[in-house]
């Protein structure tokens, strides 16, 4: 019930192509569903976050979409650049109490590399 | 200025030694936690605290014990290390439980 789900676990991108990475969740409880990225050696870095209430956000290039009914949200990167490259993480969080509240459950990362 | 800063950011130790990991976050956040990443970099919650009170506890071995002296530091203690505790740990905090994570720079464990 606690999963998220994520894929690909690589993906290799021209500069200028659109990234796609893909999540999918069990617990219908979740009600926040942000974005992370991870360099080399840095912490995880958020990136950008959606409520279930609206099914898309967009934040300059990156843009998520989310699908309430199917349980799955998506990031995509518009003009992805050689300095995209990282891993991703789609993460969810209950806040809305519980033992789980404040806890991110995050997905198994995206490497992401973008080839000039 | 580093808003959730950790240390040490290298930690290379024995097995069956005793070690601490240290955190402070100048961000004013009540909420603080301790998140470790495997060597498949997968990301798990081990615990959060919020104004010094322990909220989660993610059946983590009690030979993990963290401390939190004030809202703004959060300690990891680890007794007796296993090789299987090398990891990469993360010290974060948020405001509200759960939005808007900032992610320290990680602590790097590892266990001969």
């Amino acid at each position: 019930q606690q999963q998220v789900k994520q894929s690909p676990q690589s993906l290799i991108v021209q500069k200028g192509g659109i990234s796609i990475i893909n999540c999918a969740y069990e617990n219908t409880a979740f009600d926040y569903f942000p974005w992370y990225q991870q360099f080399p050696g840095k912490g995880p870095a958020l990136l950008i976050a959606i409520r279930p209430d609206v099914s898309e956000k967009k934040e300059g290039r990156f843009t998520i979409s989310f699908n309430k009914s199917a349980k799955q949200f998506s990031l995509h990167i518009m003009d992805s650049q050689p300095g995209d490259s990282a891993t991703y993480f789609c993460a969810a969080s209950l806040n809305a109490g519980g033992t789980s509240y404040g806890k991110l459950t995050f997905g198994q990362g995206t490497i992401l590399t973008v080839h000039p | 200025d580093t808003a959730v800063s950790q240390t040490p950011k290298y930690l290379v130790t024995q097995m069956g030694n005793d070690k601490s990991i240290k955190c402070e976050q100048n961000l004013g956040h009540d909420t603080m936690y301790w998140y470790k990443q495997d060597s498949k970099k997968f990301l798990k919650i081990m615990f959060s605290y919020n104004n010094k009170e322990l909220i989660i506890n993610e059946t983590v071995p009690n030979r993990f014990s963290p401390k939190s002296p004030d809202k703004a530091h959060l300690n990891l203690h680890i007794n007796s290390l296993e090789l299987g505790d090398s990891a990469v740990y993360f010290c974060a905090s948020s405001q509200d439980q759960g939005f808007r994570v900032f992610f320290g720079s990680g602590t790097q464990l590892s266990v001969l």
